[in-house]
C-alpha cells in the first residue's frame, strides 16, 4: 500500500497568516492527490482534486501544489472558519490511502 | 446528490450489522461508490467500494476487512450497502459512504454522506 505522510501535525496559527501542509507518497502518484478538510463532527470535504484544481464552491485562498511524490496545501489569509483537519488522499492506486490529518488551529 | 447512511449501533464482537447507502449514483459508470470509516479520534481509513453502471458491481476491499466485509447494491433504489460480518472491538468507527467520481481518469470523492457509528463492544 502507499503510505501518505503529512507535516506538520498539528499547527497553530493567527487569523491572516499563510500556512502550508506537506504531503509526501512512499511511492510515484503523479498528480493523483486530493485534499480533504474536516470540521469537528462533520464529514469530510473535498478542497482540492487533481493535487491542484480547486473544488467548486471553495474559497480561492486554499491552494494545492506539486507531483511525484511532493505535494503541498496552502492556505492564505487564514480565517477563523479554517480551523479543522486537512487530509491528504492519492487515488492512483487501490487501495486509497489517507494522510494522517493535519489539525489547524486558528488563535 | 445527497447520501444518507443508515444502520449503524451497537454490536458484540463476532457480531454482525448491514449499513446502507441511499442516493448513491450507482447508474453511473464513472462512478465508484464507497466506504471509509474513522475510528473514535483517529484519521480516514478506505474500507471498500463498488462499481456503479449496468455493467458495474465489481468490488475492492482494504486487507483489515477483506473477508468479512461485503459490499452489494441494489440499483432500483441507488442504494448501497456494506454487510459487516465477524466484527472486532478495532471496527469501532463512523461509517461515512461517499462517491469517488472519475473525472477524466482522476478519481477524487465529491460527496460524503453525514456518517453511521458502530461501535463494537462487549
Amino acid at each position: 500500500d502507499i503510505q501518505m505522510t503529512q507535516s506538520p501535525f498539528p499547527l497553530s496559527a493567527f487569523i491572516g497568516d499563510t500556512v502550508t501542509i506537506t504531503c509526501r507518497s512512499s511511492q510515484y502518484i503523479g498528480y493523483h492527490l486530493n485534499w480533504f478538510q474536516q470540521k469537528e463532527g462533520e464529514a469530510p470535504k473535498l478542497l482540492i482534486f487533481r493535487a491542484s484544481s480547486v473544488q467548486s464552491g471553495v474559497p480561492g485562498r486554499f491552494r494545492g501544489r506539486g507531483s511525484g511524490t511532493d505535494f503541498t496545501l496552502t492556505i492564505s489569509s487564514l480565517q477563523p472558519e479554517d480551523s479543522a483537519t486537512y487530509y491528504c488522499q492519492q487515488s492512483f492506486v487501490t487501495p486509497r490511502t489517507f494522510g494522517q490529518g493535519t489539525k489547524v488551529e486558528v488563535k | 446528490a445527497q447520501l444518507v447512511e443508515s444502520g449503524g449501533g451497537l454490536v458484540k464482537p463476532g457480531g454482525s450489522l448491514r449499513l446502507s447507502c441511499s442516493g448513491s449514483q450507482l447508474s453511473s459508470n464513472n462512478v465508484y461508490m464507497t466506504w471509509v470509516r474513522q475510528a473514535p479520534g483517529k484519521g480516514l481509513e478506505w474500507v471498500g467500494r463498488i462499481r456503479g453502471g449496468a455493467d458495474g458491481g465489481t468490488t475492492d476491499y482494504a486487507a483489515p476487512v477483506k473477508g468479512r466485509f461485503s459490499i452489494s447494491r441494489d440499483k432500483s433504489t441507488d442504494t448501497f450497502y456494506l454487510e459487516m460480518n465477524g466484527l472486532k472491538v478495532d471496527d469501532t468507527a463512523v461509517y461515512f459512504c461517499t462517491a469517488e467520481v472519475n473525472d477524466w481518469s482522476t478519481y477524487y470523492f465529491d460527496h460524503w454522506g453525514q456518517g453511521t457509528r458502530v461501535t463494537v463492544s462487549s
